[in-house]
């Protein structure tokens, strides 16, 4: 089954200590990417990636950094995190080219930063 | 960089026809998106269209025209399921595909 899984689903944190959500899709796409959901706000996009090794800063980056060291796996790290990232976070993955019309969607990670 | 309009909220009654509208700017256009989206849970996939026209679905038909920047999504025969939030997403070709979404138009359904 195609699936894109996230880790953890919910969290309460405290500022400053760092975390580390994971995502992995099992659908060999070239494509990754991580977005905040905010009421009123949308979807918006943190960070990007278009291959293994290849990163790029989306909308809102600050605070955030990536890593993609492998095809499957697109962890998002908050280094020191601050009760304003406080958001619901999804995952999303893509493959490139033509068949890339279909974005998959991670179940979202409530994080709560206090 | 990217700007998407679409309403922030719609009302309408179980049975109904009811169009959402969106509006973009962007320069490396490659797509648009409709997502349907209930509180908490991920976006779910609806239409795609990249040329101009309609693209019919079952209840739900998504339209687009590229040189007005325009596109719409009509939900016909509304069920109370179909109260959610929509989200207008294009995708830029001109920044690796990546998409932008609106900010979602929440619809609610009424009886």
């Amino acid at each position: 089954e195609a699936q894109v899984t996230q880790n953890p689903r919910y969290l309460i944190t405290v500022t400053g200590k760092k975390l580390t959500v994971t995502c992995s899709q099992n659908m060999n796409h070239e494509y990754m990417s991580w977005y905040r959901q905010d009421p009123g706000l949308g979807l918006r996009q943190i960070y990007y990636s278009m291959n293994v090794e290849v990163t790029d800063k989306g909308d809102v980056p600050e605070g955030y950094k990536v890593s993609r060291k492998e095809k499957r796996n697109f962890p998002l790290i908050l280094e020191s995190p601050s009760p304003n990232q406080t958001s619901l976070y999804f995952c999303a993955s893509q493959p490139q080219g033509r068949s890339g019309n279909t974005i998959y969607f991670g179940e979202g990670s409530w994080l709560t930063v206090v | 960089g990217q700007n998407i309009d679409q309403p922030t909220e719609m009302t309408a009654t179980e049975g109904a026809i009811v169009q959402i509208n969106c509006t973009y700017q962007t320069s490396g256009f490659n797509g648009l998106f409709w997502y349907q989206q209930h509180a908490g849970e991920a976006p779910t996939f609806l239409s795609y269209n990249v040329l101009d026209g309609l693209e019919e679905k079952g209840r739900f038909s998504s339209f687009l025209s590229r040189s007005k920047g325009y596109s719409y999504l009509l939900l016909k025969e509304l069920q109370m399921k179909d109260s959610a939030s929509y989200l207008c997403a294009v995708r830029d070709g001109n920044a690796g595909n990546m998409l932008t979404f609106g900010g979602g138009t929440r619809l609610m359904v009424k009886p």
